[in-house]
């Protein structure tokens, strides 16, 4: 079986400030994961994805993101946030032969001025 | 590739009607899901293909939700009949393997 947990389902940064979005997964076969964005009104798109090669992960829109085994998460950083950053983000996880893709509760990002 | 394509973009009936969301999946992915998010629940899966196979369908709410997937190129949705709490977006994804899955547009229902 596999699961996501996000961290907090709605985080608030300034304009600048770092953004720090947590997750963490549980599995129990090697992972596959991903980090999407969904913007009001929009399907999901993808932001950045593990598939066991580097374990940090650059992504578009200058996030990137950690793979840490011993933690078993995958955190979402950016280091200076821009007010287009103001979306919902969804961290998700596939293991095992079955394909399934299993997306944790989302975290609302706002971005004050 | 034109990527996932959903239809109809929104639709609103009236409690009780049938109603038929639509997915063309991106050509070569085996396989496809459909969710739906409403702020009060967010993101939940209702069912997934594996080669056209329903593999998982447990979160599908009831005996009045029904998945098809008669071809790797079409798949559909149907509630019936529908509610006022089936209100929601409605996504239709599709991956291939182990890679992400990419997302349609979505479908708005509105039952009242």
């Amino acid at each position: 079986a596999q699961s996501v947990t996000q961290l907090g389902s709605h985080v608030s940064v300034s304009e600048g400030a770092l953004v720090l979005l947590r997750c963490n997964y549980s599995s129990s076969v090697p992972p596959y994961l991903f980090w999407y964005v969904q913007y009001p009104n929009q399907g999901l798109q993808l932001l950045l994805k593990y598939t066991s090669a580097a374990t940090l992960v650059k992504g578009i829109n200058g996030f990137e993101a950690e793979f840490k085994k011993s933690e078993t998460s995958f955190h979402l950083t950016k280091p200076s946030a821009h007010m287009r950053d103001a979306a919902e983000y969804f961290c998700a996880v596939k293991s095992g032969a079955g394909n399934m893709l299993t997306f944790g509760g989302g975290t609302r990002l706002m971005v004050k001025p | 590739d034109a990527g996932v394509i959903q239809s109809p973009r929104h639709e609103v009936t009236e409690m009780g009607q049938e109603v038929t969301l639509r997915c063309k999946p991106i050509s070569g992915h085996n396989s496809l899901f459909w969710y739906r998010q409403t702020m009060m629940r967010g993101l939940e899966l209702l069912i997934y293909f594996n080669n056209n196979v329903p593999i998982d369908d447990s979160g599908m709410p009831e005996d009045r939700f029904s998945a098809k997937m008669p071809n790797a190129s079409f798949s559909t949705l149907k509630i019936q009949p529908s509610e006022p709490r089936d209100s929601a977006v409605y996504f239709c994804a599709s991956s291939h393997g182990q890679s992400e899955a990419f997302f349609g547009q979505g479908t708005r229902l509105t039952v009242v």
